[in-house]
């Protein structure tokens, strides 16, 4: 099995332009989400899914969209990139939910300057 | 908002030692987990708590949930190079969907 499988791994971007992060699993997990880790701040939830079809905000949510139409896929659309953009984002699922634990992805890098 | 404190921030100790880092909140959690990352990789779950008082061991690895569920710690007995890495608690409160993180522990084994 893959696991949590993110792509690209590395992305800069200019401000304003779109691009969305990819996001699949082979686990038949009906819990995903995604995640931002910026320095000093943790990782922080932006959008989560409780199975396909059904999506709803995280913490920081704004400047961010999904969907998920499959229960393999919950890609992550940023609409029009800013600098406060710049981070680490991870997807992750889970079999159970929060309460039973994550399989995270490797993380996609992105800097918009 | 939950909040999860870590502590120590950073950590650097010579192979061998025995560590404890510390998860602390004010907050009464349903469950905790601890998460091990390394440069350039997502956190790797290590393990979950669920019941106040319970004790996990993973070879050199034990974990303890408080009995009240608000607070956790890992202890690391005679730490290898291996286990350098990024330790991240995190805890699951109400909801099933979010999990709240702490900041970190960096712990640092050097030879």
């Amino acid at each position: 099995n893959a696991g949590v499988t993110q792509t690209p791994k590395f992305q800069v971007l200019k401000t304003g332009q779109s691009m969305t992060l990819q996001c699949a699993q082979d686990m038949n997990h009906e819990y995903m989400s995604w995640y931002r880790q910026d320095p000093g701040m943790g990782l922080r939830l932006i959008h989560y899914s409780v199975g396909a079809g059904i999506t709803d905000q995280g913490e920081v949510p704004n400047g961010y969209n999904v969907s998920r139409s499959t229960t393999e896929d919950f890609p992550l659309r940023l609409l029009s990139a800013a600098p406060s953009q710049t981070s680490v984002y991870f997807c992750a699922s889970s079999e159970q939910g929060a309460r039973y634990g994550y399989t995270f992805g490797s993380g996609t890098r992105l800097t918009v300057v | 908002t939950q909040l999860l404190e870590q502590s120590p921030q950073f950590l650097s100790i010579q192979e061998g030692e025995n560590l404890t880092v510390y998860c602390n909140s004010s907050s009464v959690f349903s469950s905790l987990q601890w998460y091990r990352q390394e440069p350039g990789e997502g956190p790797v779950l290590l393990v979950t708590v669920v019941t106040g008082g319970e004790v996990k061991k993973l070879k050199r690895l034990t974990f303890q949930f408080g009995d009240a569920r608000k607070d956790s710690s890992l202890h690391i007995t005679a730490a290898q190079t291996g286990d350098t890495g990024l330790y991240l608690c995190a805890a699951s409160g109400g909801s099933n969907y979010k999990l709240t993180f702490g900041k970190g522990t960096l712990l640092t084994v050097n030879p």
